[in-house]
């Protein structure tokens, strides 16, 4: 039972790099997320997905890039990452419904220099 | 904007007491709230999900109120043990077709052997 599977676990990135957070869930579940958690700030939503081909923004979308092409994957894509970026972000999903339990992976740990 | 609290911030108790963590949120027309448990360097682990027609939910020595009225939902923990100490968040849905959760900022939660 793998749940929502988040890769890598850590990264380092350089300043004005760029790179793709992966996340995949076979649950077969519609509705997908992704957010940033940072200290004293809580979680805050950065995109989310209703289906396949189908994203929207949250409440802190910039300097990011999603797609869904399949009902399985979510990537997450740093343009070109900044010191400000530098988070634990977490991919969620849940059945096609608001009102259903969302499932959360263990988090990327991410860094950038 | 719906903003959610959580107090205490942090709560240190002895084995077997039993404790209430508290959550409130300020704009009461929401869908759903829901409980979360978080370990260190870990995922959210969903504990309890209660909708808004629903005064309360159990699962073994948990127990989640919500009062929409007053904006509060607390999470009672029956006869705490070690394996209970993480850190708690509450995450409330705003409505129907919103499908972003609004975070609290979580409990630290020590149980003292």
């Amino acid at each position: 039972n793998a749940g929502v599977t988040q890769t890598p676990k850590f990264q380092v990135l350089k300043t004005g790099q760029s790179m793709t957070l992966q996340c995949a869930q076979d649950m077969n579940h519609e509705y997908m997320s992704w957010y940033r958690q940072d200290p004293g700030m809580g979680l805050r939503l950065i995109h989310y997905s209703v289906g396949a081909g189908i994203t929207d923004q949250g409440e802190v979308p910039n300097g990011y890039n999603v797609s869904r092409s399949t009902t399985e994957d979510f990537p997450l894509r740093l343009l070109s990452a900044a010191p400000s970026q530098t988070s634990v972000y977490f991919c969620a999903s849940s059945y096609s419904s608001w009102a259903a339990n969302q499932h959360f992976g263990d988090g990327t740990r991410l860094s950038i220099l | 904007k719906q903003e959610v609290t959580q107090i205490p911030a942090a709560l240190s108790v002895p084995e077997g007491e039993n404790l209430v963590l508290n959550c409130s949120f300020t704009d009461s027309a929401i869908y759903n709230l829901q409980w979360f448990r978080q370990d260190p360097g870990k995922g959210l682990t969903s504990l309890l999900l209660i909708q808004s027609s629903q005064r309360e939910q159990t699962s073994g020595r948990l127990n989640a109120s919500l009062d929409k009225s007053s904006g509060r939902s607390t999470l009672y923990i029956a006869a705490s043990q070690p394996g209970d100490s993480a850190t708690y968040l509450c995450a409330v849905n705003s409505g129907a077709g919103s499908y972003q959760l609004t975070f609290g900022k979580g409990t630290k939660l020590s149980v003292i052997p």
